[in-house]
C-alpha cells in the first residue's frame, strides 16, 4: 500500500462546479499536510497548507481528518484556470515530504 | 519570494557519461532535495540535504550522488547515465523552523534524456 493515495481522475467539471479531492495517508505520526498544484510539463507549486481546524484561501478549502487519516481539498466556483494536476503532499519527518501520485482536474467551459 | 534556479532546462546525454545537474536557492533554507518525476510514477525523492556536507539516501538513491558544498547549493551527480535515468529532475528547498514545516518551493525541472 502506497504512503499517500489519492484518486488519479481525471476529473471533468463544468466551470462554475464544486470539486472536492481525497487523499489517505498511512503513517499516523504524520505532522504536516499540504496541497501542490501542478500544470502540465511544470514544477509543482505550494496551493496550501492544511491545518487540524481546516483553512480556506479564497475558493479554495482544506481539511484535515487525523482520525481517519485524510486529507480534503474542495473547490467552489471552478475556474477553466483550476486545470491542473493536484498533489497531496504528508510530512512524517522533519522537512522530508511524501508526495501522492496526484488528482487531474479538466474544467470545461 | 524563494527562487530555486535549475542550470538546465533540458539536457541530452549520452549513455554512460557523468552527468551534473546544479540546483541553487536564493532564501538561506538549511533542506534542499532532489526528486524525479516519472509518469505513473509520481515524484520519488533521490537525494535530500538538511546542512552543508550533509546528504540523506530518498527512497531511490541508487546510480545517483550529491554535493553540498555551500549552502545554497545543491548538486545531483549521475555517475554513469542509463537510459532508464531519462526522466523530469526537480529540486526543491524547504524551511523548516521550530516545529513547523513551510512546504517546498521547487525549481522549473531538467528535464535529462540519455540515449
Amino acid at each position: 500500500r502506497k504512503e499517500v493515495e489519492q484518486d488519479p481522475g481525471p476529473f471533468n467539471v463544468p466551470e462554475g462546479a464544486t470539486v472536492a479531492f481525497n487523499c489517505t495517508y498511512s503513517n499516523s505520526a504524520s505532522q504536516s499536510f499540504f496541497w501542490y498544484r501542478q500544470d502540465c510539463r511544470k514544477e509543482p507549486k505550494l496551493l496550501m497548507s492544511v491545518y487540524s481546524s481546516g483553512n480556506e484561501d479564497g475558493r479554495f478549502t482544506a481539511q484535515l481528518n487525523r482520525a481517519s487519516q485524510y486529507i480534503s481539498l474542495l473547490i467552489r466556483d471552478s475556474k477553466l484556470s483550476d486545470s491542473a494536476t493536484y498533489l497531496c503532499v504528508v510530512n512524517s519527518n522533519a522537512g522530508k515530504s511524501t508526495f501522492g501520485d496526484g488528482t487531474t482536474l479538466t474544467v470545461k467551459p | 519570494d524563494v527562487k530555486v534556479t535549475q542550470s538546465s532546462r533540458y539536457l541530452v546525454k549520452r549513455t554512460g557519461e557523468k552527468v551534473f545537474l546544479e540546483c541553487v536557492q536564493d532564501m538561506d533554507h538549511e533542506n534542499m532535495f532532489w526528486y524525479r518525476q516519472d509518469p505513473g510514477l509520481g515524484l520519488r525523492l533521490i537525494y535530500f540535504s538538511y546542512d552543508v556536507k550533509m546528504k540523506e539516501k530518498g527512497d531511490i538513491p541508487e546510480g545517483y550522488s550529491v554535493s553540498r558544498e555551500k549552502k545554497e547549493r545543491f548538486s545531483l551527480i549521475l555517475e554513469s547515465a542509463s537510459t532508464n535515468q531519462t526522466s523530469m529532475y526537480l529540486c526543491a528547498s524547504s524551511l523548516y523552523d521550530r516545529g513547523v514545516n513551510y512546504g517546498y518551493t521547487f525549481g522549473s525541472g531538467t528535464r535529462l534524456t540519455v540515449v
